[in-house]
């Protein structure tokens, strides 16, 4: 089945680019038609859809961050990423990547990563 | 943005006891609404997705009701495995947007 796995730094320094990537296993993320996306969660608090690129490769954000965040896809390498640029401290949360079930006719997110710690500090 | 309030913020059960959270939407989202369980240090997993279907797995003691802006899930016998962290979700619209979370632990 597929599976998300997680990969990029831990530690972003404020004022940089957080960079994190999720490869895909198990199935293609250029065939049926998914969302993959993002969602974070501060420690301690409750989860924020950051956006998800479509197996078209259209994209959708959350308008909170959507000056500052791009959400790609590489095919060649079945991954997919994130980019959030000029991070501050409340950027700090896990970060997962998910994929929906929208080719199986529901569109909650049924695969998750492992989640990625980053911390935005100096 | 579509605001979702669950009710309570927590709850203290036993196993055994029949559990109820609540989930309103700021507007209608059809019946585009997920739940979601989190444990500890865990990605959430999907229990209920269009407001009543159960996901592949999960047992038949969660139920999912509600369409438009009166959402509920229920733990028909709570079991130890089931103190977590549940979160509901619209997808009627983007931004998709999650309820604070209801957290339910052991009395």
């Amino acid at each position: 089945q597929v599976q998300l796995q997680q990969s990029g730094p831990g530690l972003v320094k404020p004022s940089q680019t957080l960079s994190l990537t999720c490869t895909v296993s198990g199935g293609s993320i250029s065939s049926g038609n998914y969302h993959w996306g993002w969602i974070r969660q501060p420690a301690g608090k409750g989860l924020e859809w950051i956006g998800h690129i479509y197996t078209s490769g259209s994209t959708n954000y959350n308008p909170s961050l959507k000056s500052r965040v791009t959400i790609s896809a590489d095919t060649s390498n079945n991954q997919f990423s994130l980019k959030l640029t000029s991070v501050i401290a409340a950027d700090s949360a896990v970060y997962y990547c998910v994929r929906d079930g929208y080719n199986l006719g529901f569109d909650a997110f049924h695969i998750w990563g492992q989640g990625t710690v980053v911390t935005v500090s100096s | 943005d579509i605001q979702m309030t669950q009710s309570p913020s927590s709850l203290s059960a036993s196993v055994g006891d029949r559990v109820t959270i609540t989930c309103r939407a700021g507007q209608s989202v059809s019946n585009y609404l997920n739940w979601y369980q989190q444990k500890p240090g865990k990605a959430p997993k999907v229990l209920i997705y269009a407001a009543s279907s159960l996901y592949s797995g999960i047992p038949s003691r969660f139920r999912g009701s509600g369409s438009g802006t009166d959402f509920t899930l229920t733990i028909s016998s709570l079991q130890p495995e089931d103190f977590a962290t549940y979160y509901c979700q619209q997808t009627y619209s983007t931004p998709y947007t999650f309820g604070q979370g209801t957290k339910v632990d052991i009395k």
